[in-house]
């Protein structure tokens, strides 16, 4: 398996609190992504990396932001949570972007807000 | 709209059964990738075919890509209770000059011993 760790891997909040949520891998891979999956919607990117303090935004950005200071942790935060944020969140890394390589995954976090 | 889409969103079939889960996507691609996702896990790659290929295998997998009719399927030979999972087809979707990987809804396989 990939070393992917994700923390913490299950977390509950309350509405308007911030979050943040790790991702930390040990490839040394230049891209990294986060994703959100929800029934109903599959699996939607939020922000990607392609490299340190290089991100954009994915197709659901809004009430996300990331930081990549070292290449080997991704950090997602949610600024001031809401109920619509409740969803399960994985990490991914890939060699390269271009989607010629695949993109291995974290086991996620299971993020709920009340 | 979802890029890829899978077809069924559910089978269930007894082991030693195979398993067929297809895929159809709307735009052209460069390569078509199907995941594996077990309860509670992340996803795991199975298989990456190029759009000027049209079958691959890898162990009891088989994947088939048709390009004229925008669809891929996967198929599971001898199936396993192992194999009981959500399969996923992905495909790259170019969208305001930058591309993103698209993954369909999935297709949940269970297999029952």
């Amino acid at each position: 398996d990939a070393g992917i760790t994700q923390s913490p891997r299950h977390k509950v909040t309350e509405t308007g609190t911030p979050v943040t949520l790790r991702c930390h891998q040990t490839e040394n891979h230049r891209y990294m992504y986060w994703y959100r999956q929800d029934p109903g919607h599959g699996l939607r990117l939020i922000h990607y990396s392609y490299g340190v303090k290089d991100t954009d935004k994915g197709e659901v950005s809004d009430g996300y932001s990331v930081s990549r200071s070292k290449t080997e942790d991704f950090l997602l935060t949610l600024e001031s949570a809401t109920s619509s944020q409740t969803s399960v969140y994985f990490c991914a890394i890939s060699k390269g972007q271009g989607y010629d390589q695949p993109q291995h995954f974290g086991d996620g976090t299971r993020l709920s807000i009340l | 709209s979802q890029q890829g889409e899978e077809d069924p969103q559910a089978l269930s079939i007894q082991e030693g059964e195979n398993a067929t889960m297809n895929c159809s996507y709307k735009t052209s691609i460069n390569n078509l990738q199907w995941y594996r996702q077990n309860s509670g896990r992340g996803l795991v790659h199975l298989i990456l075919i190029r759009s000027n290929e049209r079958e691959k295998h890898s162990g009891r997998l088989r994947v088939t890509l048709d390009t004229s009719k925008k669809s891929s399927s996967l198929l599971i030979t001898a199936s396993r209770a192992a194999d009981t999972a959500s399969y996923f087809c992905a495909t790259v979707l170019t969208q305001g000059g930058s591309e993103k990987l698209v993954f369909g809804k999935g297709t949940k396989l269970t297999v029952n011993p």
